[in-house]
C-alpha cells in the first residue's frame, strides 16, 4: 500500500533563506508526483507536476525534484518571502490496478518577515 | 469570475439530518472530485465523476451519496449526518489529459454535525 509522509510537519525560517521541504513516497509505481499549496480557509493551488519519466520542474523560484528509485521529492523554494507562508502537500497519482491519487499530510511553513 | 465554487461555505447541523454541499464549476471539465479533510488523515476521496452520469466510489464512500446530472454541477449529499463527518470537504476538477488527477480544487466547506 503506498504511504506518502511529508517532513517536517512545520517549519518556520526567516525571509530571504532558501528551503527545501521533503516527499517521501513508498511505492516507486507512480505516474507522476504533484506539488500543491494550501493557504488557510482555501483549496489547493496545484504548483508543480513532475512525470515519472522527469527528474525535476521548475516555476519561478519554485524547483521540484523526483528521484523514484528512492521514493523522494523535494520542493525547493529560493529566497522565501512572507507570501510563501502556506501549507505545501504532495500527491502521487499510483500504477495500481486502478488509478489513484495519494495525498501526503503536507508541511506548514512560516516565513519570518 | 471562472473556477471552482462551493456552497455553503460554512454550515452546522445536527446528526440525522440530511445535507447537501453544492460544487459549481464553470470550465466544462470532464471530471469532478468530492474530498474531505482531516487531521491525522490529509485529503481522502469520497466519490468522482468522469463525466455527466458517471460516477463512481472513492476511498471513503459510505454514509455520501452524489449525483452529476449536468458536467458543471457535483452535489455531495449526507443522507443522515453523523459526528464523524465533521469535516472540511473539498470540490475538484480536472481536464480529461489529467482524467482521474485533481487539478482545480474550490475553497473548501467547512462543516460541523452537532
Amino acid at each position: 500500500k503506498q504511504e506518502v509522509t511529508q517532513i517536517p510537519a512545520a517549519l518556520s525560517v526567516p525571509e530571504g533563506e532558501n528551503l527545501v521541504l521533503n516527499c517521501s513516497f513508498t511505492d516507486s509505481a507512480i505516474y507522476n508526483l504533484q506539488w500543491f499549496r494550501q493557504d488557510p480557509g482555501k483549496g489547493l493551488t496545484s504548483l508543480l507536476l513532475i512525470q515519472s519519466s522527469q527528474r525535476e520542474q521548475t516555476s519561478g523560484r519554485l524547483n521540484a525534484s523526483l528521484d523514484k528509485s528512492s521514493g523522494r521529492s523535494t520542493l525547493y523554494i529560493a529566497a522565501s518571502q512572507p507570501g510563501d507562508s502556506a501549507t505545501y502537500l504532495c500527491a502521487v497519482r499510483v500504477v495500481t490496478s486502478y488509478d489513484k491519487v495519494i495525498f501526503g499530510p503536507g508541511t506548514s511553513l512560516s516565513v519570518i518577515p | 469570475d471562472a473556477g471552482i465554487t462551493q456552497s455553503p461555505r460554512y454550515k452546522i447541523t445536527e446528526t440525522g439530518r440530511q445535507v447537501t454541499l453544492m460544487c459549481h464549476q464553470t470550465w466544462s471539465h470532464s471530471y469532478m472530485f468530492w474530498y474531505r479533510q482531516d487531521l491525522g488523515h490529509g485529503l481522502r476521496l469520497i466519490y468522482y465523476s468522469a463525466a455527466a452520469d458517471i460516477t463512481d466510489k472513492g476511498e471513503v464512500p459510505d454514509g455520501y451519496v452524489v449525483s452529476r446530472s449536468k458536467t458543471e454541477n457535483f452535489p455531495l449529499t449526507l443522507e443522515s449526518a453523523t459526528r464523524s463527518q465533521t469535516s472540511v470537504y473539498f470540490c475538484a476538477s480536472s481536464r480529461d489529459e489529467y482524467s482521474n488527477q485533481p487539478q482545480h480544487f474550490g475553497d473548501g466547506t467547512r462543516l460541523s454535525i452537532l
